[in-house]
This record gives C-alpha cells, structure tokens and sequence, in this order.
C-alpha cells in the first residue's frame, strides 16, 4: 500500500512565523502536490512536483514556496505565516502522468494566530 | 480553462436508500474524471475513476459513476448507503496533458438511521 504521511496532524503557529510542512511518500513516486482545503472551496492546488528540484506553481502559490531535495519528500514552507493561512494542508502523490491516481495524506491542520 | 462543479453541498440519505452525487465539468477535450471520498480526519481516498471505454465505472465500497459526454457529467451513484458512507466526496478532473488536477468543492454526505 501507498503510504503518505504528513509530519503534523494539527499545527498552531504565530503571525509572520516561518512554518514548514512536511510530507513523504514511500512509492518512489515522481509527483508531489501540495493543496489546501478550504470549507466551500475545496481543494486548490498550491504547488506540484514532477522531479526532484522540479517544481509547478499551482492555482494559488503566493505566499508559499516548496522544497524537493528528495524523491521521497516534498516540503511546503509559509516564509511569514499569516492569518489567511489557517486551512488544512494536504499532501498527495503520484506515480506519474496526468491519469496517475493520486494518494493523499491525512492532512495537517493549521492555524495561525 | 477546466472547472469542475458539485452543485449540492450537502445531502442527507436515509440508511438503506440510493445515492447519487452530481458532478458537472467544463473541459474541450474529454477529460480524465475522478470521485475521491473524505472520512472524517482522513485523507482522501480514490473510489472511482474514469479514461476512456465504458461509460459505467465501477468502484470501490459499491459505487458506481456514469460519463456522459452530452451532459459534461460524472454522478456518483450507489444503490443502497451504509451508516460508513457518510462523508464528504470530490470530484475531480485531470486534464490528457499535464499534471494538474481540478477538484470540486465537495459533497458533504450524512447518512440517517
């Protein structure tokens, strides 16, 4: 079975802290997504991955910026964490190409004071 | 540019009765059409997908989806809910070129005794 884990189940965080995210996979995938969820929005991309180094900016990177130095690990970091940014972050993964089947992470619950 | 939309934000079935979640998406060439589900403090888990060939998917927990190219749609259907069934559900389309995927906002599911 796929396994993706997300390093933070629930995350509380000062205004204008640096906050990182974490998320490995153990498929040897070649995609990482990284998406917030909103209630009412759903699911909005903020950055993806197609290889190590690669990276995609998403529907919604401001704010944002991620790091994959590794295959098996893809890290989203708010460089000053704003209110704004309190959501829950999903990370998934993909073995590759667009029809690939995406699995996700349990999710990590942040809120910024 | 792709959207997807789930025009029902929440449902209530009683136990035992069918189910169908709509899903309606805009994209100009056919698209790769997915329904994920979201347990409670979960991440999402894939139940169905669709490529190409037979219009009738099956899926996993006893779903089933239909494509149909003349409406832009993919509903979810299963003939019979479990008390386990309730959740939130999303669909979701990926382009035939590229990585990115659009998810709907999400249907949230509560099944009645």
């Amino acid at each position: 079975d796929v396994k993706v884990t997300q390093s933070s189940r629930y995350l509380v965080k000062r205004t204008g802290e640096k906050v990182f995210l974490e998320c490995v996979q153990d498929m040897d995938h070649e995609n990482m997504f990284w998406y917030r969820q909103d209630p009412g929005l759903g699911l909005r991309l903020i950055y993806f991955s197609y290889d190590v180094k690669m990276k995609e900016k998403g529907d919604i990177p401001e704010g944002y910026s991620v790091s994959r130095e590794k295959k098996e690990r893809f890290s989203l970091i708010l460089e000053s964490a704003s209110t704004n940014q309190t959501s829950m972050y999903l990370c998934a993964s993909s073995l590759g190409g667009h029809t690939d089947t995406q699995y996700f992470g349990p999710g990590t619950r942040l809120t910024v004071l | 540019a792709q959207s997807v939309t789930q025009p029902d934000i929440h449902i209530t079935v009683s136990e035992g009765a069918s189910l169908e979640l709509r899903c309606n998406y805009s994209y100009g060439a056919t698209p790769y059409l997915f329904w994920y589900v979201q347990s409670p403090g979960q991440g999402l888990q894939l139940l169905l997908k669709y490529f190409s060939g037979d219009t009738l998917v099956q899926g996993i927990k006893g779903f089933e989806a239909e494509f149909k190219r003349s409406q832009s749609s993919f509903n979810l259907r299963k003939p019979s809910v479990h008390w386990s069934d309730a959740a939130e559900y999303f669909c979701a389309v990926g382009p035939n070129t590229g990585n990115q995927f659009y998810f709907g906002t999400g249907t949230s599911l509560t099944v009645i005794p």
